[in-house]
Formats: structure tokens, sequence, C-alpha cells
């Protein structure tokens, strides 16, 4: 069975400085990996992946986020954080070697950004 | 092009009360989802179609039905409903094909469900 974990419920950040968002996870085979965002009342909006290749990907809004295989981590970062980043975010896993190839969730970590 | 796009946006339903949600996509995807979304659980899965005429349950399926009606159309259906289905429900698809398999899925409004 696969799994995501985001050990954090929340994290906050001030206005400029660099902020992090955890997510380890568990999987049988190689993972696919994702990171979303989630805007009050709004849907989910996809902000990068990682699936092969270069361990540091790098997504929308000034995102990144890092691939570690030892650690079974992909934490997701960025150097200068706005107030506009405030938001809930998601990471999720694929196992590649999985038929059904379902998408499962972290719980999610609310990234508060102060002025 | 509009998405993935569901409806109603809102309701409030009364223990035993059916309903249908809707949910439409215009990006010509295969597979389509229906999640809920519960504080500090994420998202579930609830059902699945992996493509027109298949579909499957997936972590949370009991107290639901659902109808791939045609490539774009996605249904969820509470058959009598229960407070504890009182939650967000999201629609998804994504395209399975080749290396779109790769692919993220690309998620709907939301439908906040109440029930009494």
């Amino acid at each position: 069975a696969q799994s995501v974990a985001q050990p954090e419920d929340q994290v906050n950040v001030a206005e400029g400085n660099p902020l992090t968002v955890k997510c380890t996870y568990s999987v049988s085979g190689n993972p696919y990996l994702f990171w979303y965002v989630q805007y009050p009342n709004r849907g989910l909006q996809f902000l990068l992946k990682y699936i092969t290749g270069d361990n540091l990907v790098k997504g929308s809004y000034g995102f990144e986020a890092e691939f570690n295989k030892s650690q079974t981590s992909f934490h997701l970062k960025k150097p200068s954080a706005l107030v506009s980043d405030s938001a809930l975010y998601f990471c999720a896993v694929r196992d590649n070697n999985n038929a059904g190839n379902m998408l499962t969730f972290g719980g999610g970590t609310r990234l508060m950004v102060k002025p | 092009n509009a998405g993935v796009t569901q409806t109603p946006k809102f309701q409030v339903l009364k223990t035993g009360q059916s309903m249908t949600l809707q949910c439409a996509q215009d990006m010509n995807h295969n597979s389509m989802y229906w999640y809920r979304q519960d504080p500090g659980m994420g998202l579930r899965l609830i059902y699945y179609s992996a493509s027109e005429g298949t579909t499957d349950k997936g972590e949370v399926p009991n107290g639901y039905n659902v109808s791939r009606l045609n490539k774009r159309e996605f249904s969820l259906r509470l058959e009598s409903a229960a407070p504890s289905q009182t939650s967000v429900y999201f629609c998804a698809s994504r395209e399975t094909s080749g290396r779109a398999s790769l692919n993220e899925q690309f998620f709907g409004p939301g439908t906040r469900l109440t029930v009494l």
C-alpha cells in the first residue's frame, strides 16, 4: 500500500523568508510525486511533479521541490514567501508499479505567510 | 476550455434524502475521479472511472454510486444521505493514454454538501 505523510498541520512564515513544507511517502515501486495547492473555496491546482530525472523540480509560482530517495521525501520549498502563498498544500504519490495507478494524498499543510 | 465543472456548488440535505452530484470535463480525458475532502484527512478517493464504460471503487465507496454517462460526464449519487457524508466533494480528470499517463489530475471547484 502507498501512503503520504505531511507531518505539519500548519507552517508559519514571515513574508520574504524561505519556506519549506514537508512530505514523506511510502510506495513499493518507483514513485510519481505531486504537489497541489488549494486556495479558500477552490479546487486543487497542480504545482509541480517528479516523475524521473533531476531531483530538484521547479514548478509554478516560484515553488520547487526536492526528491530524496534515501529519505523518501519530497519537500516543497520557496526561497522567498509571499502573503499570497498562504493556502493549503497537498502532497500526493502514485506508485508507477500499481496497476490501478491511484493517487494517494497527504492530510494537507496550511501555510500562513505573515506580512 | 472550462476544464472540470461541478454542480451544484452547495447543497444541504436532510438525512435519508438522495441527490446526484454532476461533473463534466471538456479536455477529452479518459479517466475521471470522485474524492471527498475532510479536515486533516486530505482527499480520499470514492470511485473512479478509468475509461468510458468502466467504474471502480476507491478507498471510501460505501454509501455512494457513480455513473460514467459518457466520456465527458461522471456523476456521483447519494441514495440515502447520512450526516457522515457531510464533506466537500471534488471531481477530477486525467489523460491516461501513452506518455500522458504521467500527467497530473485536473480538479473541479468542488461541491460543499451538508447533511442534517
